[in-house]
């Protein structure tokens, strides 16, 4: 069966850290995305980025990064100089290439503080 | 935005009532997704559909059931609310030729 861990349930931070958000996953499948969104105060669920499988090359956008390694099944998820802004929970998830269901993990919650 | 709504936004329900919660979409998405959200749990999948009277079952389907007569409208009703369906809905979308999926505002149920 397919799972999604992440073991950090609360992260706080001071402005400007930098902070790692780890994901693990389990699947037999060779084929799947992961991806990771973003759930501020405000409540909505915002996408940030989708990996698949086959690609692990890392990924860079702003301060935000990810690295995805399989050896390791984690795709993990990092933010440098954190701003107030960053707080929110954050959700690593996995979907098959042959199923449309996406598996989410429990989320992390990030506190950045002034 | 993915010009996805969802209503009501906030509902109070009477344990045994029926409810029954909206997703509208403008973009005409073929594949069209119900969550809950609660602590500790994330987000579980409910019921999706795959096109128009097309749907099948997630991972916590009991206790609810799902429509789509319209690609536009993806509806989600609870025969009979039970204070365990108090939770945080969330509707979501993915386009044919997308691998993610993009979410609406959500709506947050009180079964009392």
């Amino acid at each position: 069966a397919q799972k999604v861990t992440q073991a950090q349930t609360e992260i706080s931070v001071v402005e400007k850290e930098d902070v790692t958000l780890d994901c693990v996953y389990e699947t037999r499948d060779t084929t799947y995305y992961l991806f990771w969104y973003k759930q501020p105060p405000s409540g909505e669920l915002v996408f940030l980025i989708r990996r698949n499988s086959f690609d692990e090359q890392n990924e860079i956008s702003g301060r935000y990064s990810w690295n995805f390694q399989k050896s390791t099944s984690s795709f993990n998820f990092t933010i440098t100089a954190s701003q107030v802004v960053d707080s929110a929970v954050y959700f690593c998830a996995f979907r098959s290439y042959n199923t449309d269901k996406l598996i989410f993990g429990t989320g992390t919650r990030l506190q950045v503080f002034p | 935005d993915a010009g996805i709504t969802q209503s009501p936004r906030h509902k109070v329900t009477e344990t045994g009532t029926p409810v029954t919660l909206r997703c509208h979409q403008t973009e005409n998405h073929r594949y069209m997704y119900w969550y809950r959200q609660d602590p500790g749990h994330g987000l579980r999948l409910i019921h999706y559909s795959y096109g128009v009277k097309d749907t099948d079952k997630g991972e916590v389907s009991d206790g609810y059931s799902v429509s789509r007569s319209k690609t536009e409208d993806f509806l989600l009703t609870l025969e009979s609310a039970t204070s365990s369906q108090t939770s945080v809905y969330f509707c979501a979308i993915r386009g044919p030729d997308s691998y993610e999926q993009y979410f609406g505002p959500g709506t947050r149920l009180t079964v009392t």
